[in-house]
């Protein structure tokens, strides 16, 4: 079946240091990869995301990259702050079938200052 | 800053009761979903619609209902509220090709 799973469910980064989030996903068919950020008490926020004809994908601070070879997926954050401090989710969309998106489990990303 | 919405934000309520939480977008989304999410926890799908008339059950077994009578609305109802269903429920919308956007979700306390 298909699955979206992320290698660490926490990660810790000194404030201003880079991050990096990774994650692996299983079904080779997904043609679209998000990143969402989910504070406290919030919902999912969108980040960025990229589509399989791409290797990476730039935004403001961040950088998404996809290796489709080994179907990993990694979210770099430059220069960490504290209201970076959040869950982070990956998630895909397979081509085939409904159409769902699929989501890992988490990452929270704790900044120290 | 997504255009969608979710009411109420917070709600404690009776075992037995019946409960709608409510959901609308203005961004004209065909595409419309409901989650449900412990705290610190993955998300998981209970419900999805593909537009007006269409309504999906998802992924997680789910005692609640849905309608999408008119595009911009999706209702999420639970008959007879249980303390099992103390959870976040957040529902998202997304147009074909597009990434879902999320409303910011209601917390609820089932006593």
């Amino acid at each position: 079946g298909e699955s979206v799973g992320l290698h660490l469910p926490t990660l810790s980064v000194q404030e201003g240091d880079n991050s990096i989030i990774n994650c692996a996903y299983s079904n080779s068919a997904s043609d679209y990869f998000i990143w969402y950020k989910q504070e406290s008490g919030k919902g999912p926020q969108f980040i960025i995301d990229i589509r399989s004809n791409m290797d990476k994908r730039q935004g403001q601070r961040v950088t998404v990259l996809l290796n489709k070879t080994v179907k990993h997926l990694s979210l770099q954050i430059a220069a960490t702050q504290p209201g970076d401090s959040a869950v982070y989710f990956c998630a895909e969309i397979p081509t085939q079938g409904a159409q769902k998106l699929v989501f890992g489990q988490g990452t929270r990303l704790t900044i120290n200052p | 800053e997504a255009d969608i919405y979710q009411t109420p934000r917070y709600l404690v309520i009776g075992t037995g009761k019946k409960i709608t939480l409510e959901c609308s977008q203005t961004m004209g989304h065909d595409k419309m979903y409901w989650y449900q999410q412990d705290p610190g926890m993955e998300l998981h799908l209970i419900h999805y619609s593909y537009g007006v008339n269409s309504t999906e059950k998802g992924d997680l077994s789910s005692e609640s209902t849905v309608s999408r009578i008119r595009t911009e609305h999706f209702p999420l109802t639970l008959e007879s509220a249980r303390p099992s269903h103390t959870s976040q429920y957040l529902c998202a919308s997304r147009r074909g090709g597009t990434a879902q956007y999320f409303g910011p979700g209601t917390r609820l306390l089932v006593l």
